[in-house]
Parts: structure tokens; C-alpha cells; sequence
């Protein structure tokens, strides 16, 4: 089925391991985006990428780097993992920043750092 | 900063009522608007958007609304269902920023 795909799905860590987050798209969508959701908080963004090639920081960017690999594929890596990543992460994409924000999110990974 | 909240985390409706899930938001710049749901280990789902120079849209069971006065959007979900119940985000987009920022989300609880 055509959408977002995220993995792993869960994953523990220890402090300072670190680790990527594949994310993967079927829709030729331009833009895709990651974001992180703690408990009682909305999504908040980490980074997104408007277009193959570009990259940009989002709300809390600190701790992670991004990957826009080709048009399908945008990676999030720990390179250092904290306590304070233990979040949700999802990943999503979009058709165009210029026409159709809908965004198309995955499924999610759940990263416990302990 | 800009940002997007909602008045009420929880909300509880019985089975075939209709609900309102409220969200006010802060940019008077902001074009577009969102609601997402999102079941339990899922990821937010679309459920209908609006664009700020309209007041009302509506889907298949539900209706948006927007106050750009008083900076207020809602969603009603008429006759709700089980299947109805999940947390809700409300989501704003700035055409010049071109990211969403959500909303904190409002659960919601259908009683059969």
C-alpha cells in the first residue's frame, strides 16, 4: 500500500549509542518531514526537507542529524543518544510546500534511551 | 512564538451525539488549517482541512469551522461512532514558513 514507511518500530537504547531512523515514501512527494511527540505535547518538528538535496533545522533540532538520501528516502540519526530522546518519532511527507500540505504520516518508532 | 492550543485535553461523548473538539491558534497569519486523528500506536491521519478564507467546510461526518475574529477552529464530528475515539490535533500552516504546527491534541472518548 502506497504511504509512509518507518523502521524500526521500537528500539532501545543506551545512553550515547547511537542509531537511524529510516524513513521511506511511495507517493513522489517533495517534502518530508520528522517529528517527535512526548506525552501530553503535539508533534513538535526536528527537521524537514522541502526538496531532494535540502535540508532544514525545525523547532528542536539539537542532537539529531538528517539524511534527504533521494526523493523517497530521508534518514534521522542519534549520534549520541540522551534520556531526553525517549520520545515517538514520526516521520511524514507532503505533495508540495507551494499546493497540498496535507501531510502523509507513518506509523511511528517508539525509541526508549535508557 | 506562534502557536496552536486547544481548551480541552479529554472530552467524553456518548455513543451517537454529536461532539466538538475546540482549538484556538495565535498567528493571525496563518492560511490553512488541519484536523488530524490519531488511534492508539498509529500515526495522525487527515481527517479535513480549511483554508482562511473560508468559514465552514464540511466531510463525510464532519464539519470545520473557522473564527479568524476570535482566532477559533473547530471540529464536529456528528453521530459519533467508537471507532470515533482517538486524539485529535488541530494543525496551522503559514504559506511564507510552509511547517505545520500542531495543536496538543484532545482525546476524545465515545461511551457506548
Amino acid at each position: 500500500n502506497a504511504g509512509v514507511t518507518q523502521t524500526p518500530k521500537f528500539q532501545v537504547l543506551k545512553t550515547g549509542q547511537s542509531m537511524t531512523l529510516q524513513c521511506a515514501q511511495d507517493m513522489n512527494h517533495n517534502s518530508m518531514y520528522w517529528y517527535r511527540q512526548d506525552p501530553g505535547m503535539g508533534l513538535r518538528l526536528i527537521y524537514y526537507s522541502a526538496s531532494e538535496g535540502t535540508t532544514d533545522k525545525g523547532e528542536v533540532p539539537n542532537g539529531y542529524n538528517v539524511s534527504r538520501l533521494n526523493k523517497r528516502e530521508f534518514s534521522l540519526r542519534l549520534e549520541s543518544a540522551a534520556p531526553s530522546q525517549t520520545s515517538v518519532y514520526f516521520c511524514a511527507s507532503s505533495e508540495s510546500t507551494a499546493t497540498n500540505y496535507g501531510y502523509t504520516f507513518g506509523s511511528g518508532t517508539r525509541l526508549t534511551v535508557v | 512564538g506562534e502557536s496552536v492550543g486547544l481548551h480541552l485535553p479529554t472530552l467524553s461523548v456518548q455513543e451517537g451525539d454529536n461532539s466538538i473538539i475546540n482549538c484556538a491558534y495565535s498567528n493571525s497569519a496563518s492560511d490553512y488549517f488541519i484536523w488530524y486523528k490519531q488511534e492508539s500506536g498509529k500515526g495522525p491521519q487527515f481527517i479535513i482541512d480549511i483554508r482562511s478564507n473560508m468559514d465552514k467546510r464540511q466531510g463525510q461526518r464532519v464539519t470545520v469551522l473557522l473564527n479568524k475574529t476570535v482566532k477559533h477552529l473547530s471540529l464536529q464530528i456528528a453521530a459519533t461512532q467508537p471507532g470515533d475515539s482517538a486524539v485529535y490535533f488541530c494543525a496551522e500552516i503559514n504559506f511564507g514558513n510552509e511547517k505545520l504546527t500542531f495543536g496538543t491534541g484532545t482525546r476524545l472518548t465515545i461511551i457506548p
